[in-house]
């Protein structure tokens, strides 16, 4: 069965503290790794997709890498505005639907 | 461009009634349509995928015959929550996904049984 876990669950930044997050995650072929950024009330907003170990991909002040077991979520220099919670999701190779496993997120809250 | 809808956004039901979602996917067609809840600080979890013109699969301890969806064409996916309780209060969010593999979130939809 697919896994992911995120950690920590919460992180409180102050404005302009560079942090990582981190998704961990176990899955029979992988076929993708899913970073999206969800507000209170909302659904979720896609960032990154991740497909090989060793990719990088980068908008704004967030960068997203890639290991053969987990990934990292950099932000670099945060503004109050970057307040969210992140979610990570695995998407394996089994069948044509392209189901998504996700973890629990973390709340990162950014002080002014 | 992926723009998915949801509507309502909130709705609030006595228990006992039923209520339906509305998901669409307004610029691209989607062959698959997936399901979520969310309670609180909680992630989201599949209850059901559906692929248009089929019979949606829902996932182990989804009740079937509760959660009623239907995928009548390639932009609309409708899920009737029947009978419901408050227990079945949460944060409902469609996604949708063409060819591509990629799924696209609507805003969610806020469920609250009194």
């Amino acid at each position: 069965e697919d896994q992911v876990t995120q950690s920590p669950e919460a992180l409180r930044l102050q404005e302009g503290e560079s942090s990582s997050l981190n998704c961990s995650y176990t899955v029979s072929g992988l076929r993708g790794l899913f970073w999206y950024r969800q507000d209170p009330g909302k659904g979720p907003e896609f960032l990154f997709t991740l497909y090989s170990a060793g990719e990088e991909k980068e908008k704004e002040r967030l960068k997203a890498t890639l290991t053969k077991k987990e990934s990292f979520l950099h932000i670099t220099a945060p503004k109050p505005e970057d307040s969210a919670t992140y979610l990570c999701a695995v998407q394996a190779y089994t069948g044509a639907n392209s189901k998504l496993t996700f973890g629990k997120g973390i709340t990162l809250s950014v002080r002014p | 461009g992926a723009v998915v809808s949801q509507h309502p956004s909130r709705v609030i039901c006595k228990s006992g009634t039923s209520v339906k979602i509305e998901c669409r996917s307004l610029d691209f067609q989607a062959t698959t349509m997936f399901w979520y809840r969310q309670f609180p600080k909680q992630s989201l979890m599949l209850m059901a995928t559906s692929n248009e013109g089929s019979k949606a699969t829902y996932e182990q301890g989804v009740e079937k015959d509760k959660f009623l969806i239907n995928h009548a064409s390639l932009t609309l996916s409708t899920l009737t929550v029947t009978s419901a309780h408050p227990e079945d209060s949460s944060f409902y969010i469609c996604s949708a996904s063409d060819d591509s593999y990629e799924q696209y979130f609507g805003p969610g939809t806020r469920l609250t049984v009194t």
